[in-house]
């Protein structure tokens, strides 16, 4: 199985930091990854797929980069609705895996 | 818009068969392009998948799970289904279903989750 590793596993931001989420696979899966946004008792919310591509009706101020093993999920500007987990996920191979999760707090 | 509304049992015993249903509206299930998926979320955890059905009925599973997992599709509901057997505590968590969409691009196959369920909890406990 590709392993997803994530970090950090949570942070503290303030409102208009820019933040920077890293998400690392075990094994190459080229562009194959998506981010996703959690808030507790809600679905899920698909922000990225293939790896940089922003889903329709996104805002702007996420962004998603890599390629190979490294990836990284960029808030430009963090709004206070941006307060969640954020999950990465590899669809290169099955299983499917996911990140550990990133918790992102208000400082 | 697509929804997703995940059905079933909140409580569970041990050893007995974890039955769900995922109900589908806005669209079909039977449109080509899309699998049908069920991720789960142990307490304070991450996400796992457990496997997804194409309306054809073919199905991959978690192999982690695999011996104890049936996904199936009902068209005529719009609907799929999980059943997991021989269930134990460690089964205790969030379960979701979400729609999968299938695109190629330069030879590749992509797939990303678009829609989601909001999730049920099921427990597992005598």
């Amino acid at each position: 199985d590709i392993q997803m590793t994530q970090s950090p596993s949570s942070l503290s931001a303030s409102v208009g930091d820019r933040v920077t989420i890293t998400c690392r696979a075990s094994e190459t899966i080229r562009s194959r990854l998506n981010w996703y946004q959690h808030k507790p008792g809600k679905a899920p919310k698909l922000l990225i797929y293939a790896a940089s591509s922003l889903q329709s009706g996104v805002p702007s101020r996420f962004s998603g980069s890599g390629s190979g093993t490294d990836f990284t999920l960029t808030i430009s500007s963090l709004q206070p609705e941006d307060f969640a987990t954020y999950y990465c996920q590899q669809t290169y191979s099955t299983p499917l895996t996911f990140g550990g999760g990133t918790k992102v707090e208000i400082k | 818009q697509v929804q997703l509304q995940e059905s079933g049992p909140g409580l569970v015993k041990p050893s007995q068969t974890l039955s769900l249903t995922c109900t589908v509206s806005g669209g079909s299930i039977s449109s080509g392009g899309y699998y049908w998926s069920w991720i789960r979320q142990h307490p304070g955890k991450g996400l796992e998948w457990i496997g997804y059905i194409y309306y054809s009925g073919s199905t991959y599973y978690n192999p982690s799970l695999e011996s104890r997992l049936t996904i199936s599709v009902d068209t005529s509901k719009n609907q799929f289904s999980l059943r997991l057997s021989s269930v134990t505590a460690a089964d205790t968590a969030v379960y979701y279903c979400a729609r999968v969409y299938e695109y190629n691009w330069n030879s590749l196959a992509f797939y990303y989750f678009d829609y989601w369920g909001q999730g049920t909890l099921v427990t597992v406990s005598s």
